[in-house]
C-alpha cells in the first residue's frame, strides 16, 4: 500500500536527551514536512524539504533538526534544546512544493518524562 | 492577527441536519484553500479542495469568497461518521500553509 508512515506511535523523552521520530513514504512525493500540533492551536511547520538534501525551517524550527539523505525519509530530531517537546507530530508529503495537496502520516505522540 | 480564523465550536447537531462552517483568512494573496477533517487522536485527512466557482462533493460542499477573504464549508443530511474537527488550510505560496485550529463538529443520534 502507499502512504505515508511514522514511528513510533508514542515517545517518551528524558530530561536533556536527543530523540528521533521517523518519517517514510513511498509516493514517489518530491516534498516532505514536519509539523507540531498542540491541543488548542493550528498545525505549525517546523521544517520542509522540496528536494533530497536540502531542506528549509519553519516557522518553529529551534530545537529540532532534520535531515533528507533520501527522497523517501524524512526523520526530526528533537534536541535537548526544545524546551517544551510535548505534542503531537505530524509527517507530510506532497508531489511537489507549493499549492499540492499534502498527505500525512499517522503522527508521533512525544511525551517528556 | 491569525493568518486563519475558524469559530472553535463545538457544533452539535442532530442526525440529518444542516451543517456550516466558515473560515476567515488574513493575506489577500492567498492563492490555495483546502479543508482537512481529523478525527480525534488521528492525522488530518483531506476532505476536499476549495476552487474558486466552489465545488460539491457528495453531501459536501465548499465555497470560496476572495472578496470576503473567507471559505466554507457546508454538509448536508449529517451521519454520525462526521463526527471530527474540520481544519481549514490556507496555501499562501510556495511551502507556505496555514492551519486553522479546526471547528468541532458532533452529530447526535
Amino acid at each position: 500500500d502507499g502512504g505515508i508512515t511514522q514511528s513510533p506511535k508514542y515517545l517518551f523523552r528524558k530530561e536533556g536527551q536527543n530523540v528521533t521520530l521517523s518519517c517514510e513514504q513511498n509516493l514517489n512525493h518530491d516534498a516532505m514536512y514536519w509539523y507540531r500540533q498542540d491541543p488548542g492551536q493550528g498545525l505549525r511547520l517546523i521544517y520542509y524539504s522540496q528536494i533530497v538534501n536540502d531542506f528549509q525551517k519553519g516557522d518553529i524550527a529551534e530545537g529540532y533538526s532534520v535531515s533528507r539523505e533520501k527522497k523517501e525519509s524524512f526523520p526530526l530530531t528533537v534536541t535537548s534544546a526544545q524546551k517544551n517537546p510535548t505534542a503531537f507530530y505530524l509527517c507530510a508529503s506532497s508531489r511537489q512544493g507549493g499549492a499540492e495537496t499534502q498527505y500525512f502520516g499517522p503522527g508521533t505522540r512525544l511525551l517528556v518524562l | 492577527r491569525k493568518e486563519v480564523e475558524q469559530d472553535p465550536g463545538p457544533f452539535n447537531v442532530p442526525e440529518g441536519a444542516t451543517v456550516a462552517f466558515n473560515c476567515t483568512y488574513s493575506n489577500s494573496a492567498s492563492q490555495s484553500f483546502f479543508w482537512y477533517r481529523q478525527d480525534c487522536r488521528k492525522e488530518p485527512k483531506l476532505l476536499m479542495s476549495v476552487y474558486s466557482s466552489g465545488n460539491e462533493d457528495g453531501r459536501f460542499t465548499a465555497q470560496l469568497n476572495r472578496a470576503s477573504q473567507y471559505i466554507s464549508l457546508l454538509i448536508r443530511d449529517s451521519k454520525l461518521s462526521d463526527s471530527a474537527t474540520y481544519l481549514c488550510v490556507v496555501n499562501l505560496s510556495g511551502n507556505q500553509f496555514y492551519f486553522g485550529t479546526g471547528t468541532s463538529l458532533t452529530v447526535i443520534p
